[in-house]
């Protein structure tokens, strides 16, 4: 199946730092989206792209989504601890069998230390 | 609005027993989907539904069913039970118009011995 590598699997950062995190696949995709997950909670969107080039804000976060639909970029500036969890990206194709199909990175595991 | 609520929170399951994971949401979604989540390998696709009555499998729907007689309700059923099926399962809803919008519940592990 369709394959997302997210890097890195792990960041330790201090408090105040910003972070840059991205995804790539060897397919195209539609649409990126940016999901962040709290210990024992369901992940939650942050911000959705669904055009090319395109470079969108969410407070501290900023996302884009790659010129080759390839790849997608997340970043965060001036981390506060509870940025702390994990960040996943997730890709959806266009049309057919595909409809309503996500499918997501290994995540991102953040640490922000005071 | 409740959003989208799992139940139960915790189960542990012996190999070959039967359940049913329950999902409901009260936000008029008609696209449900199913996941499981498993450390290192993110969340991947059991099974979805983009309206009452109609379902489809995603990317491991092997030893898993599903139904949807209703717009709120998505069970998810486990016929029996193994221990590679132990991982915590998450149900998720969107409006069919921006689908990728996903709503997540709270989530269910479960523990196969």
């Amino acid at each position: 199946g369709q394959q997302l590598n997210q890097s890195p699997q792990s960041m330790f950062i201090q408090e105040g730092e910003d972070v840059s995190m991205n995804c790539t696949s060897s397919s195209i995709f539609n649409t990126w989206l940016w999901y962040k997950q709290d210990p024992g909670e369901g992940p939650v969107l942050l911000i959705a792209l669904y055009k090319a080039g395109e470079l969108t804000s969410n407070g501290r976060l900023t996302a884009q989504f790659g010129i080759t639909r390839k790849d997608s970029f997340l970043n965060i500036s001036a981390s506060i601890p509870s940025d702390v969890g994990i960040y996943f990206c997730a890709g959806s194709q266009a049309g057919g069998t595909s409809y309503g199909k996500l499918t997501f990175g290994q995540g991102t595991i953040l640490t922000v230390h005071p | 609005n409740a959003g989208v609520t799992q139940t139960p929170k915790f189960q542990v399951l012996k190999t070959g027993q039967s359940m049913t994971l329950q999902c409901a949401q009260d936000m008029n979604h008609e696209y449900m989907s199913w996941y499981r989540q498993d450390p290192g390998m993110g969340l991947r696709l059991i099974h979805y539904s983009v309206g009452a009555g109609i379902t489809d499998q995603g990317e491991v729907p092997n030893g898993y069913n599903v139904s949807r007689s209703t717009t709120e309700d998505f069970p998810l059923r486990l016929l029996s039970a193994a221990p590679s099926q132990t991982s915590v399962y998450f149900c998720a809803s969107s409006l069919r118009t921006v689908y990728n919008e996903q709503f997540f519940g709270p989530g269910t592990r479960l523990t196969v011995l």
